[in-house]
């Protein structure tokens, strides 16, 4: 069965904290692994990320893919109270056709 | 560029009565299409994807069902909610070709009382 991790489940930091958030992945037919960040709404897209070792970033934020170990992590450097929200990581896998499974996602919540 | 609608974004009903929501895209033809329902402070579970008009797979048996009767439409309904059918539900479209990732609506926060 299809299955990915998110660890941690939560984490608390202060401002200016770097916090580094991790997605293991056991899947078949991997295609893809994205990021999103979730607020009190819709999740909203961060990254998308296909080949390893090659780093996204956007801003504050960051992120690569280890697709012999299986895990992606996204890093966020000097964080900011907007940053609180849950972070969702989604591997997309081909079945017949193009789906995508979810993390359970990690709840960030940086203090002023 | 593709946006990305659903309605209602809220929703109080009775438990035992019917459940129909909307989810509409424009900007793309052909997407894949996708309903997810999240329960509160849980991640998103795919409930259906669409590959085409009429096409619906379903991931969990359950007692919702889907439909694609148009190629930017896709409806989620309930003949009958249970308690448990509460959740925020979330439509989203898939892109395709090297830069394919996966968008979503606003969502709709369903309580069922």
């Amino acid at each position: 069965e299809d299955k990915v991790v998110q660890s941690p489940l939560s984490l608390v930091v202060h401002e200016g904290d770097t916090v580094t958030l991790n997605c293991s992945y056991e899947v078949t037919n991997f295609r893809s692994l994205l990021w999103y960040k979730q607020e009190k709404k819709a999740p909203t897209f961060l990254f998308m990320l296909t080949s390893s070792g090659i780093e996204k970033k956007s801003g504050r934020l960051s992120s690569i893919l280890d697709k012999k170990e299986l895990f992606s992590i996204l890093n966020i450097t000097a964080t900011q109270t907007g940053d609180s929200a849950v972070y969702l990581c989604a591997v997309g896998v081909t079945s017949g056709t193009y789906k995508y499974i979810f993390g359970t996602g990690t709840r960030l919540k940086v203090l002023a | 560029s593709q946006t990305i609608h659903q309605w209602p974004a809220t929703l109080v009903q009775p438990v035992g009565s019917p459940l129909s929501l909307e989810c509409t895209v424009e900007g793309t033809s052909n997407p894949n299409l996708y309903w997810y329902r999240q329960a509160a402070g849980r991640g998103l579970q795919l409930l259906f994807y669409s590959v085409g008009i009429g096409q619906i797979s379903s991931e969990v048996p359950q007692n919702l069902s889907a439909s694609r009767p148009q190629d930017r439409q896709f409806i989620l309904s309930s003949k009958k909610l249970l308690l448990s059918d509460s959740g925020f539900y979330l439509c989203a479209y898939g892109t395709s070709g090297s830069r394919e990732t996966q968008y979503f609506g606003p969502g709709t926060r369903l309580l069922v009382l």
